[in-house]
């Protein structure tokens, strides 16, 4: 079974805090890609990231970091001093290489505060 | 150019009309993909065309009929809607190696949809 679990539903925090976003997933496949995607209010999806499951690297993109853990089957994102742009809904997204299958998480609305 | 343009924006249509929505990207790309979203939902896949060919109909109701004209172009022609069709109109374009889904998707803008 493949599944995309993003257990926070909303995250308010004020401006200049850093905010992390969860990211768990489930999937029998030994290859597979996970994604993450930002929606502004406007409603255009955009990516931001993919990561391959044999690349466990940690990557920094400016404030923007993800954390990718295949022992606790994880990718989080980590937002470093939030700023209101960054107020969207973000989703985590997963495929098994090859297949024609993309799954989303449910998402999450950050609300960033000035 | 990396962009996806979705025409119209917005659009109203009776149960009765026959409508089209309207996807074009010029990326080279040769998958595209067609997503309904529902409010505070994530995008749902509909439809997924590869090389111009239709690959995946995600058991959507025939009222919606997709079209790939060439592999810039993907319209989503609409008839008889119900309201509960109501909905953002996500397309969505990406290089395509092994499966569509392995590439980053651009998406447009989405039409936003209104059953009456």
């Amino acid at each position: 079974a493949q599944k995309v679990t993003q257990a926070q539903t909303e995250i308010s925090v004020v401006e200049k805090e850093d905010v992390t976003l969860d990211c768990v997933y489930e999937t029998r496949d030994t290859t597979y890609y996970l994604f993450w995607y930002k929606q502004p209010p406007s409603g255009e999806l955009v990516f931001l990231i993919r990561r391959n499951s044999f690349d466990e690297q940690n990557e920094i993109s400016g404030r923007y970091s993800w954390n990718f853990q295949k022992s606790t089957s994880s990718f989080n994102f980590t937002i470093t001093a939030s700023q209101v742009v960054d107020s969207a809904v973000y989703f985590c997204a997963l495929t098994p290489v090859g297949f024609n299958k993309f799954y989303f998480g449910s998402g999450t609305k950050l609300n960033v505060k000035p | 150019d990396t962009e996806v343009t979705q025409t119209p924006k917005h659009l109203v249509m009776g149960m009765t009309n026959k409508k089209s929505l309207k996807c074009e990207q010029h990326m080279g790309h040769r998958a595209m993909y067609w997503y309904k979203q529902k409010a505070k939902k994530p995008p749902e896949l509909m439809f997924v065309y590869s090389y111009e060919k239709l690959s995946i109909n995600e058991s959507v109701p025939s009222r919606f009929s997709p079209e790939c004209p060439n592999s810039s172009l993907l319209n989503l022609h609409l008839h008889a809607l119900q309201p509960e069709d109501s909905a953002l109109y996500l397309c969505a374009s990406s290089q395509e190696t092994r499966g569509p889904f392995d590439n980053e998707q651009f998406f447009g803008p989405g039409t936003r949809l209104t059953v009456l």
